[in-house]
């Protein structure tokens, strides 16, 4: 079945460093990439996405990277912040309404002061 | 627009009961989706709900069942609880939640202890 991994399930970073999430989805079928922050005891928060017809996508520090031959999307913070600290999932999923979304097991990213 | 909704926040049960779960989409959003959430195995989607008719459905047992109503609102159900059902239990809705219209909204979460 349809399958999303992502890597590494834990990540810890110097305050102003690069972070960066890989996951890589099985369904080539998918079409639409969302990225989910999840801070302690809070919703999952959608803070990017990227649809297939597009090879990366910019938000200001945060960027999303599609590679669709190699079924691989990334996820890149820049200058980290100590509020950059949660958990963060990203998902796969296809155009069509009988496509489900299929999330990642999620990376709990920690911002060293 | 008022976020995503869910009642209660909060449940404690024991085990064999019955538990119901309740989830407000924002306004003008039509497809529900419901999630478990375990410290071990992140978000396991549940089913989504499109226009009162189930659309999609994970890999769960039969004993969790849900429903949509004519106004968006969705149910879920979890029949003959297992210790192993204790979670948090998410919804999210989005518009149509297919094509370009899928971007989904989180509500709160319930939290399910089962005991």
């Amino acid at each position: 079945g349809e399958n999303v991994e992502q890597h590494p399930s834990t990540l810890s970073v110097q305050e102003g460093d690069s972070a960066v999430i890989k996951c890589t989805y099985s369904d080539s079928a998918s079409n639409y990439f969302p990225w989910y922050k999840q801070e302690l005891g809070k919703r999952p928060q959608l803070i990017i996405d990227i649809r297939s017809n597009v090879g990366e996508k910019k938000d200001q520090r945060i960027a999303v990277t599609l590679n669709k031959t190699a079924k691989h999307f990334s996820l890149h913070i820049t200058e980290t912040q100590p509020e950059d600290s949660a958990v963060y999932f990203c998902a796969a999923k296809g155009y069509s309404s009988a496509s489900k979304i299929i999330f990642g097991s999620g990376t709990r990213l920690s911002i060293r002061p | 627009k008022a976020g995503v909704t869910q009642t209660p926040r909060y449940l404690i049960k024991t085990r064999g009961q019955q538990v119901t779960l309740s989830c407000s989409p924002i306004s003008g959003h039509r497809s529900v989706s419901w999630y478990q959430q375990t410290p071990g195995q992140g978000l396991q989607f549940l089913f989504e709900y499109f226009s009162e008719t189930q659309r999609n459905k994970g890999n769960f047992p039969g004993r969790f069942s849900g429903r949509q109503f004519s106004n968006s609102r969705s149910e879920m159900n979890v029949s003959t609880l297992e210790l192993g059902d204790s979670a948090l239990y998410l919804c999210a809705s989005s518009l149509e939640g297919s094509g370009s219209r899928n971007e989904q909204f989180f509500g709160p979460g319930t939290r399910l202890t089962v005991l």
